[in-house]
């Protein structure tokens, strides 16, 4: 157990709805990192939160948004899904953005 | 951004064999790690070394930054092992950015 909490663990949505993706970091740790796994564009960077600020953005979505709450928890929001939105999606925790990094055990997006 | 090349992309094993990983970045990085994805699709942390070397059982790593590259070695592997083994880079030239290369698919057959 890595100590970072997704939720839910899967979940089944049609296009063009939108969801939310939970993510707690490790106890301590101020930098969120999120990721998105498909098959055929391996681990996609999206974006990263440090204390409550965004850090670094890569290549997420204008449909796609991201926070990080006071109490560090962070939520990605995904709207007006389409099919190719299908995919594995990780959260990431670390103390910094230099230090070694945690990830959660995903949530599985399946748009039908 | 940053380039980050791993070889092979497919590897398979018997049992009992030993391997190496390799991951080749293109900028100075401050944090590398090596991850396992087992067939669950849960990342595993095996190390963090932006640079050195440092071993873990039948696992070890080797990071020499200057030459940009990073090695993991398997000794002795088990059917456990089977996996994608991803390398993760970040440089502060690239804005932070945690970047993944596209993995070493591992098979190993008793």
């Amino acid at each position: 157990d890595s100590g970072v909490t997704q939720t839910p663990k899967h979940l089944i949505t049609a296009t063009g709805q939108r969801v939310t993706l939970r993510c707690s970091p490790r106890s301590g740790d101020l930098s969120v990192y999120w990721y998105q796994q498909s098959l055929d564009q391996g681990l996609q960077f999206l974006i990263q939160y440090y204390n409550g600020e965004e850090r670094a953005k890569g290549n997420i979505l204008e449909r796609f948004s991201a926070q990080q709450f006071p109490d560090l928890h962070s939520e990605l929001n995904l709207s007006s899904l389409e099919l190719g939105d299908s995919a594995l999606y990780f959260c990431a925790s670390s103390v910094s953005s230099v230090t070694e990094a945690f990830f959660g055990q995903g949530t599985r997006l399946t748009v039908v | 951004g940053i380039q980050v090349e791993q070889s092979p992309p497919d590897l398979i094993l018997q049992e009992g064999a030993n391997s190496t990983l390799r991951c080749n970045f293109s900028d100075s990085v401050n944090n590398l790690q090596w991850f396992h994805q087992n067939p669950w699709g849960q990342l595993i942390n095996l190390f963090y070394i932006p640079s050195g070397t440092k071993q873990n059982g039948r696992l070890s790593a080797t990071t020499v930054a200057t030459e940009r590259y990073s090695l993991l070695y398997i000794s002795s592997s088990q059917t456990t092992d089977s996996g994608v083994y991803f390398c993760a880079v970040e440089a502060p030239s690239d804005g932070n950015q945690f970047y993944f290369g596209t993995g070493t698919s591992l098979t190993v057959i008793p």
